[in-house]
């Protein structure tokens, strides 16, 4: 069973720039969420992804967008990025159909540094 | 609105000795509790969960939280712990559609 895989592992952009991290979910799991560290800090809920919608977000702004693909992996896409988005960014996937009631297991994450 | 607060930011404690992580809560809805670990240069990992039934529940490695609604706590223990027990520890609690993760207590087991 292949667990929650991201890419790239580490990742430098500068500021104003567009950024694409990529997931993919644990073999059998429908739902993606993504979720930004920052440092010495808890995960920040972005957002949820069940059938290809966004299904639940986080306060982050609209720069902060997503896709969900049939094959149930994903992409985190992050537009003019500004310092403050420096952090890692875990991706997570869960067996329950469009809800966060249960464990989510998670990828080892993307280091973004924005310059 | 929902909120975790993990008091205590940094917990030292001696290699066999017993320790509590704290962890509070508010939310106006139900909710789902969750204790995830993160050990050094690694992803989150499940500890153990409360979505219903028995408030004590435990995990695999000794480490057992108890949810208690009139105080809204859901505090991590174990009575003796280990060297390998040194890690980031993060309380988290959802509803249908949204995840509060708390800001972490980092557990130094000392030798």
């Amino acid at each position: 069973e292949t667990g929650v895989t991201q890419s790239p592992t580490h990742l430098i952009k500068t500021r104003g720039q567009q950024v694409t991290l990529r997931c993919s979910s644990q073999s059998g799991h429908n739902t993606v969420s993504w979720y930004q560290q920052a440092l010495g800090q808890g995960p920040q809920f972005i957002f949820q992804y069940y059938r290809e919608e966004e299904n639940g977000r986080g306060n982050f702004p609209p720069r902060f967008s997503g896709l969900q693909f049939p094959n149930y992996s994903s992409e985190l896409n992050v537009n003019a990025l500004e310092l403050d988005d420096s952090a890692l960014y875990l991706c997570a996937s869960s067996p329950t159909s469009g809800s966060l009631s249960n464990e989510q297991f998670f990828g080892p994450g993307t280091r973004l540094t924005v310059l | 609105a929902q909120s975790v607060t993990q008091l205590d930011s940094q917990v030292p404690v001696f290699e066999e000795a017993p320790v509590e992580l704290r962890c509070n809560y508010s939310s106006s809805v139900s909710v789902y509790l969750f204790w995830y670990v993160q050990y050094p240069n690694q992803g989150l990992q499940l500890l153990l969960k409360y979505l219903s039934g028995s408030t004590l529940v435990e995990s695999i490695n000794g480490f057992e939280a108890e949810f208690n609604k009139s105080q809204t706590s859901f505090h991590l223990r174990k009575p003796s712990v280990h060297i390998s027990d040194t890690a980031e520890y993060f309380c988290a609690v959802s509803s249908y559609d949204k995840v509060i993760f708390g800001p972490g207590t980092s557990l130094s087991v000392i030798p």
